[in-house]
Parts: C-alpha cells; structure tokens; sequence
C-alpha cells in the first residue's frame, strides 16, 4: 500500500511550543500534501509540496520532503490553541488518487 | 455555492436497506471524491469523477457501492443492503481538475452513516 502513515499517533502540547509530525510513505510520489480535520469537520488543505521541492513554508507552517527516505514533516511554530485539531498527509502518485493516512491528534492546551 | 456541500449530515439506517448520500461540489469543479472515514481513522479513497472520463471506481469496497455524477455536478452515492460495518464518515471532495496546481481537494463536513 502506498499509505502514508503519520507519526506521533497523538501529540499535547503547550500554547507557543513548536508541534512536529512526521509521514511516512512506500512509493514514489508526484507531491504530498498536508490537511487540517477539526473534530466533526472536513478536511481543509494546509500546504502541498512537489516532489522535487525539499522545504515549504506557508505562515507559522514549514514542510519538508526527503524523496530519499520517503518522509515528511509539518512543523507548526509557536501553537495556538486554535491549532488542535487532527493533520494528515496525503501522498499522490498521479493526480486522481490520494492516500491519506491516519493522522497525528494535536492537543495545544492553553 | 461557497463550499461543498453534503446531505444529510447525519443518516441512520437499519441493517439490510439502501441508503443514498448526495454530494454537491464547489461550481467549475471537475475533480470529485468519495472517500470513507471509520472512527479516528484515517481517509480511505472510494471513488474519483473527473469530467466526462469514466469514474475510477478502484476503491469502492463492494458491489453494493455505487456512485454517479450527473451533469458533470452533483454525486451520489449509494450502499444497497447496509451492513454494520458500513457505518462511518463519508466525506465528498472537489478540486478544480488534474493540473497540479489546481490538485488541492475542498472537503464537505460529510455524511455521517450509522447502521443499525
């Protein structure tokens, strides 16, 4: 399976720490992006970074990408409560399939 | 409309009948996804529409699922004969297309299946 899997499982924090997580996948990839699912919500898009590009920042977000090692990582800076909410990645191999993993649960506590 | 938007929010159906789970996209969309979400579980794909090309339906678990896009817009999505572990989260998304940049999916707040 070309699953990405996120890691940690689940994430407490403190308000104005920084939040990293981490995904992991098996196959190649087109691009690989990161989503937002608050609780009893959809998911909203945060960032998508192509497979030939290493670091992208987007406000108080910053990814990375190693093709070589097939991983990920989202690092959220200076947390606000606002921020807890479950992220996943989700990992393209072409445009019309996405794998979405199983998400790492953010606690930012106040 | 402003998001994509999904009916009912909430089903409740017995074991043994058919439901149907409806899914309007965000206008000028012409990517839409079905996937389905167990509880504090991750996205599992079902199917995927993208303009008048045949839908890829690689995902769909079981011949009791089936789903259709009429005029290129609203989805359906129906389970015949539910099952108990059919209950979950559906969710429906829309993208403007293939391009990678035009690849991000908008998500509706979903449908949630519960079987009795």
């Amino acid at each position: 399976s070309q699953q990405g899997e996120e890691d940690p499982q689940a994430l407490s924090i403190q308000e104005g720490e920084n939040a990293t997580m981490n995904c992991s996948y098996k196959t190649s990839i087109n691009n690989l992006q990161w989503y937002r699912q608050n609780s009893g919500r959809g998911l909203v898009h945060l960032i998508l970074i192509r497979s030939n590009e290493r670091e992208k920042h987007s406000g108080r977000l910053r990814v990375t990408l190693d093709t070589s090692k097939k991983s990920s990582s989202l690092l959220i800076t200076a947390s606000r409560a606002a921020d807890t909410a479950s992220y996943f990645c989700a990992t393209a191999l072409n445009f019309n399939k996405f794998y979405f993993g199983s998400g790492t649960k953010l606690n930012v506590k106040p | 409309g402003a998001g994509v938007s999904q009916s009912p929010s909430n089903k409740v159906t017995e074991k043994g009948k058919d439901v149907e789970l409806r899914c309007d996209p965000i206008s000028g969309h012409t990517a839409l996804y079905w996937y389905r979400q167990s509880l504090g579980q991750g996205l599992e794909f079902l199917i995927y529409f993208q303009g008048n090309s045949a839908p890829d339906k690689s995902g769909l678990p079981s011949d009791r699922f089936s789903a259709e896009r009429t005029g290129g817009s609203v989805s359906t999505l129906t389970i015949q004969r539910t099952q108990q572990e059919d209950s979950a989260v559906y969710l429906c998304a829309s993208s403007l297309g293939q391009l990678l940049a035009k690849n991000i999916q908008y998500f509706g707040a979903g449908t949630r299946l519960s079987v009795l």
